[in-house]
Parts: structure tokens; sequence; C-alpha cells
């Protein structure tokens, strides 16, 4: 069954305003990861919280997990154009990911 | 420090061709991993080896597909007689190890995209 289920499915946002995006998930975990993929290319590794961590912060980036709602968002601030491009939670256990759809981001110069 | 490498980038077959995807990990990793990509899906699971080792094939079909991970040189998944159903992008990626909570973050490779006619 899918673990990792983000939502929206896709999102429109105009630059410089802040994306954000949910993830959730069924099962115990031990860390969740989100990862970046533009059109065609490999997955780029963000940001990885373990399931004692409630927030973490890179960059632009703020991930924050609740384990109690089995739930994650990625927050991205002051968005670019350059970061158009699908991305996918992916929940670790046992050595192994996996991944939700993904949600495709799609930002308005 | 190279990051994943995979080859080739593309692979064209014909129905019951075999399709072998190569895959060097990060220098210093000695896991990897290979998952599927179908259009417009997530990654799934696939396998996860160690040197000389299957440690969870639990998402490999049963049958036609193969993976191995030898001493020397890079991690190949083989496909045998492929059909139209294997076309998508095959991703590998490669850890350290895996760190306490049970897992080290996974660097991706570029992906190989498998068509089948």
């Amino acid at each position: 069954s899918q673990q990792g289920e983000e939502d929206p499915q896709a999102l429109s946002i105009q630059e410089g305003e802040n994306a954000t995006m949910n993830c959730s998930y069924k099962t115990s975990i031990n860390n969740l990861q989100w990862y970046r993929q533009n059109s065609g290319r490999g997955l780029v590794h963000l940001i990885l919280i373990r399931s004692n961590e409630r927030e973490k912060h890179s960059g632009r980036l703020r991930v924050t997990l609740d384990t109690s709602k089995k739930s994650s968002s990625l927050l991205i601030t002051a968005s670019r154009a350059a970061d158009t491009a699908s991305y996918f939670c992916a929940t670790g256990a046992n050595s192994k990911l996996t991944f939700g759809k993904g949600i495709t981001l799609s930002v308005r110069p | 420090n190279a990051g994943v490498m995979q080859n080739p980038r593309h692979l064209v077959r014909r129905r019951g061709q075999e399709a072998r995807l190569r895959c060097s990990p990060m220098k210093g990793h000695s896991h990897v991993y290979w998952y599927r990509q179908l259009p417009e899906e997530g990654l799934k699971f696939m396998v996860y080896l160690q040197k000389e080792n299957i440690i969870d094939e639990s998402g490999m079909p049963k049958e036609r597909f193969s993976a191995e991970f030898p001493k020397e040189g890079p991690s190949i998944l083989r496909i045998q007689q492929v059909v139209r159903g294997d076309s998508a992008a095959y991703f590998c990626a490669s850890s350290p190890g895996i760190g306490a909570g049970g897992i080290y973050e996974q660097f991706f490779g570029p992906g190989t995209r498998l068509t089948v006619l």
C-alpha cells in the first residue's frame, strides 16, 4: 500500500510566495525524507527528519513532522522559478524508502 | 567526489530482449538500492544490496528480474525477456550504511530510462 501520500497533487504559485506541501503516511517510521525531482532527472535529497524530531530547517526549507498525526509538511519560503519541480516525501524503515506519488510545484516568474 | 553513476541513461529494447542496467555507487558507499518509476508515479523500491549480498528483494518481480552487486564492479539490474510494461525509469541509490535510527540518506543516480518497443 502507498506509504507516503502527498497533498496537494499540484501547486502553482507566484515567485516570492511560500509553498507548503503535505505528506501523510500510514505505518510507523524512523525517519521521513523529502526529495526533489526536476523533469526527466534523478532525485535530489533535500532534508531528512528523524522520528524523534519535530522540525528541521535547511536554507529556505522548513520541514515539520507530527508522528501522532502521521504527517509531515515541507515549506519552501520565498520561492524561485528554479524551485519548479516534483517533490516527493519518502518514509524510511528497514533501509528502504517508500515514496508517495509526488507534488508538482510550478513557480511562475 | 563523483555522485552515483548509472549507465546507460537511455536504453531501448524490443520485447523479448534482455536489459542490463549498471550502477556505480558513490565512493565509500557499500549499500545500493534500486527503484523503478513509472510515468506520473513515485518511485517503488525493488531491491537493496550490499557487496555480494542481496539484503531485501521484496520489491522485485519474482520472474525475469535479478540484481547483483559483486565484490568488484558496478551493481547490475538485469531484466530478461523484457515486456512493454517494463518501460520505466530505473533509479539506483547508494548510502554509506545504515545510520542510527535505521537509515542514512540515499543519494540517487540520474536514472536509466528503459523503453521497450
